[in-house]
C-alpha cells in the first residue's frame, strides 16, 4: 500500500505570507494526525482529525494555523501570516484506529519562514 | 496529560558495542509506549511497542525495550550496534485523554554509530 505523503517537501517563504501543506493517509485510515518538530526539541501534537472532523486541536499554537480535511481524505494545514517562529518541519501521520495503533508517517513538510 | 522525557540528546557509541537510549514517562491513566527511528529525509518508522503482556519487548533491527511501570521508564537496548543504526530515535507516548487517544514524542536522541 501507498504510505503517507506529504507535500511540499520543502517551502521557503518571507514573513506574511501564505503556505498550505497538504496530508495524503494511507487509504482507509480514518484517523489522521499533525504534528511539528521545532529546531530539534520535541515532536509536539497539533491535532487530530477522525475522518473529516476535528478529534482534539488542542496542540494547534494560534488561529494563523487552519487544518482541513474535507471528505475524511486528505488533508491541509494552512499557515496565514507565517512568522518565524512557524519554522520547523510539519509531520503527518494516520493510523486505522486510534489508541494502540500504530502511526505511520509521512517524511515531513519543512518550512522556512525568512 | 502525559509527558515524555529523553534524558540523553545525543549518545555516540563505537560499532559493536552495547546502546541504551533511555526514556521516562508520566501519566495519570494507563499507557502504551512506542520508540521510532527517524533516518535521514524519511518519516518516523516503529521499532517496537509496549501494550500489554510482558514488560520486555523484542522489536527490529536486534532492538528490544523493557517497559518498568515503578520507575515509568521504557528504555531502548540493543546489544551490538551497527553503522546503519545511526539515526534518531523517539520515544512515544499514548494515553487517553479528553479528546481521545493521543500520542506524544520526546525531543529524540541521535544515536551516532563510530567505526
Amino acid at each position: 500500500e501507498a504510505g503517507v505523503t506529504q507535500f511540499p517537501s520543502h517551502s521557503v517563504i518571507e514573513k506574511g505570507q501564505t503556505v498550505t501543506l497538504r496530508c495524503d493517509p494511507i487509504s482507509g485510515h480514518d484517523n489522521l494526525y499533525w504534528y511539528r518538530r521545532v529546531m530539534g526539541k520535541e515532536i509536539k501534537f497539533l491535532l487530530h482529525f477522525v475522518k473529516e472532523s476535528k478529534q482534539d486541536e488542542s496542540g494547534m499554537p494560534n488561529n494563523r494555523f487552519l487544518a482541513e480535511r474535507t471528505g475524511g481524505t486528505y488533508s491541509t494545514l494552512k499557515v496565514q501570516p507565517a512568522e518565524l517562529e512557524d519554522s520547523g518541519v510539519y509531520f503527518c501521520a494516520s493510523s486505522r484506529g486510534s489508541g494502540a495503533n500504530v502511526l505511520t508517517f509521512g517524511a515531513g513538510s519543512r518550512l522556512t519562514v525568512l | 496529560a502525559q509527558s515524555v522525557t529523553q534524558l540523553d540528546s545525543q549518545v555516540p557509541v563505537f560499532e559493536e558495542a552495547p546502546v541504551e537510549l533511555r526514556c521516562n514517562y508520566s501519566s495519570s491513566v494507563s499507557v502504551y509506549l512506542f520508540w521510532y527511528v527517524q533516518y535521514p529525509n524519511q518519516g518516523l518508522q516503529l521499532l517496537l511497542k509496549y501494550l500489554s503482556g510482558s514488560t520486555l519487548v523484542k522489536g527490529i533491527n536486534g532492538f528490544e525495550a523493557e517497559f518498568n511501570k515503578s520507575q515509568t521508564s521504557f528504555h531502548l537496548r540493543k546489544p551490538s550496534v551497527h553503522i546503519s543504526d545511526t539515526a534518531e530515535y523517539f520515544c512515544a507516548v499514548t494515553a487517553l485523554n479528553p479528546g481521545g487517544f493521543k500520542t506524544i514524542f520526546g525531543a529524540g536522541t541521535r544515536l551516532f554509530v563510530k567505526a
